[in-house]
């Protein structure tokens, strides 16, 4: 299995600009999840979804950032106006979900810089 | 509110060096633990896991993590570090009900320097 792939791994683009990250989960995952990595504030979630339904999007910084789910094999995490205070490392995670807790797996990351 | 502090924010061991890593969780009952370890450029990778039972639980590449209630503390630990085992190491807790696919709340992360 390839594992969780993201695109681009790294993105830079000046302020105001939109900024589309990309993830697919590995093949049979339900849940998806994506992350923001920063020095200041480390590993936070952002949004998450099950059977490609957002269920807690408590994460997402203010309206400027949507996320979709169009499909169990592909999401968007989109940032307009891209801000450069949005800079960071988003990581995509996915995971099966069962009646128990299961292991979530980890995209390598996109690096986004904002100038 | 549910937290994980990781008091070291970067340890440096030598190589062949035994190693402990602490974590330390606020959560009012028994949490899902979990560590993490992340090599530069690389995404996160599952490391060991606790969810019941035997309080010491065994991991991959050689570590192993101890579950203590009455502290509150899930510390990483490895007898012999080896080189490549340089990386940042994230402690995590969650999801909060049984069956639910909720979210890691992560710590800080501490970050692992191995001398020769």
């Amino acid at each position: 299995d390839a594992g969780v792939i993201q695109s681009p791994r790294h993105e830079v683009t000046e302020m105001g600009q939109e900024v589309t990250l990309r993830c697919k989960p590995i093949s049979g995952h339900n849940s998806l999840f994506w992350y923001r990595q920063t020095m200041m504030r480390g590993l936070e979630l952002l949004i998450y979804f099950n059977n490609n339904v957002p269920i807690d999007d408590s994460g997402m910084p203010e309206d400027r950032f949507s996320a979709k789910m169009p499909n169990a094999s592909f999401s968007t995490l989109k940032i307009q106006p891209s801000e450069p205070r949005d800079s960071a490392v988003y990581f995509c995670a996915s995971s099966y979900s069962s009646l128990g807790y299961n292991e979530q797996f980890f995209g390598p990351g996109t690096r986004l810089t904002v100038l | 509110a549910q937290s994980v502090t990781q008091p070291d924010i970067h340890i440096t061991v030598s190589e062949g060096a035994s190693l402990e890593l602490r974590c330390n969780y606020s959560y009012g009952a028994t949490p899902y633990l979990f560590w993490y370890v992340q090599s530069p450029g690389q995404g996160l990778q599952l490391l060991l896991k606790y969810f019941s039972g035997d309080t010491l639980v065994q991991g991959i590449k050689g570590f192993e993590a101890e579950f203590k209630r009455s502290q509150s503390s899930f510390n990483l630990r490895k007898p012999s570090v080896h080189w490549s085992d340089a990386a940042e190491y994230f402690c995590a807790v969650g999801p909060f009900s049984r069956g639910s696919q909720g979210n890691l709340i992560f710590g800080k992360g501490t970050k692992l320097s191995v001398k020769p």
